[in-house]
């Protein structure tokens, strides 16, 4: 079935530090591939999507490639905030198959100092 | 545009009890789709309703259920509750069109603890 493999947190960063959180997945089919982002006591916020082969999704100074042949959707920052810091979960979808259903990594939790 | 609200925010129950949750999406969508989030788990699909009907359904046991209304709120149900049902459940909406371009959209999550 489908999966989704994200590196293990916790990620300790400085500010302006470079962010890369890596994601790999399985699946059939054509899936969207999603970055998610939650602030602790709080739901999940999109934070960027890529639906097809060779897309970059990107948002707030973050990007991610859907890149097929690696079956990989790395998430990168070039100079990463205190306010960065927060869970990571990197998710696919199979839309044509399975509706609305989400599959999740495991997350990745952020820090960053000052 | 209001986004997605759940409600409670956060209960106690205890063991054997039986809890019910609220999500109301954004105006517009039709599908409402339930996760269980917790520390050993991670997010977990529960399901998905569209226009009334379950259209998707994880592997959770037949104490969880769910059911949406006409006006696309969706309540979901737990029947005879075990403390391993202590999690964060999050509700996401979207316009449940199938193709690529849906994207879920969450709300902040009931925290239920039981007890």
């Amino acid at each position: 079935g489908n999966s989704v493999t994200q590196m293990e947190g916790p990620v300790t960063l400085s500010e302006e530090a470079f962010l890369t959180i890596n994601c790999t997945y399985t699946a059939t089919g054509y899936p969207s591939l999603f970055w998610y982002v939650q602030y602790p006591g709080e739901g999940l916020q999109l934070l960027l999507k890529a639906t097809k082969a060779d897309d970059k999704g990107s948002n707030k100074g973050f990007e991610a490639t859907y890149r097929k042949e690696t079956t990989s959707f790395h998430l990168e920052k070039g100079s990463v905030q205190v306010s960065d810091s927060a869970v990571y979960f990197c998710a696919l979808s199979d839309p044509y198959n399975q509706g609305g259903k989400l599959i999740f990594g495991q997350g990745t939790e952020l820090s960053v100092k000052p | 545009k209001a986004g997605v609200t759940q409600t409670p925010r956060y209960l106690i129950k205890t063991r054997g009890q039986q809890v019910t949750l609220s999500c109301s999406p954004i105006s517009g969508h039709r599908s409402v789709s339930w996760y269980q989030q917790t520390p050993g788990q991670g997010l977990q699909f529960l399901f998905e309703y569209f226009s009334e009907t379950q259209r998707n359904k994880g592997n959770f046991p037949g104490r969880f259920s769910g059911r949406q209304f006409s006006n696309s709120r969706s309540e979901m149900n737990v029947s005879t509750l075990e403390l391993g049902d202590s999690a964060l459940y999050l509700c996401a909406s979207s316009t449940g069109l199938i193709g690529s371009t849906d994207t879920q959209y969450f709300g902040p999550g009931t925290r239920l603890t039981v007890l």
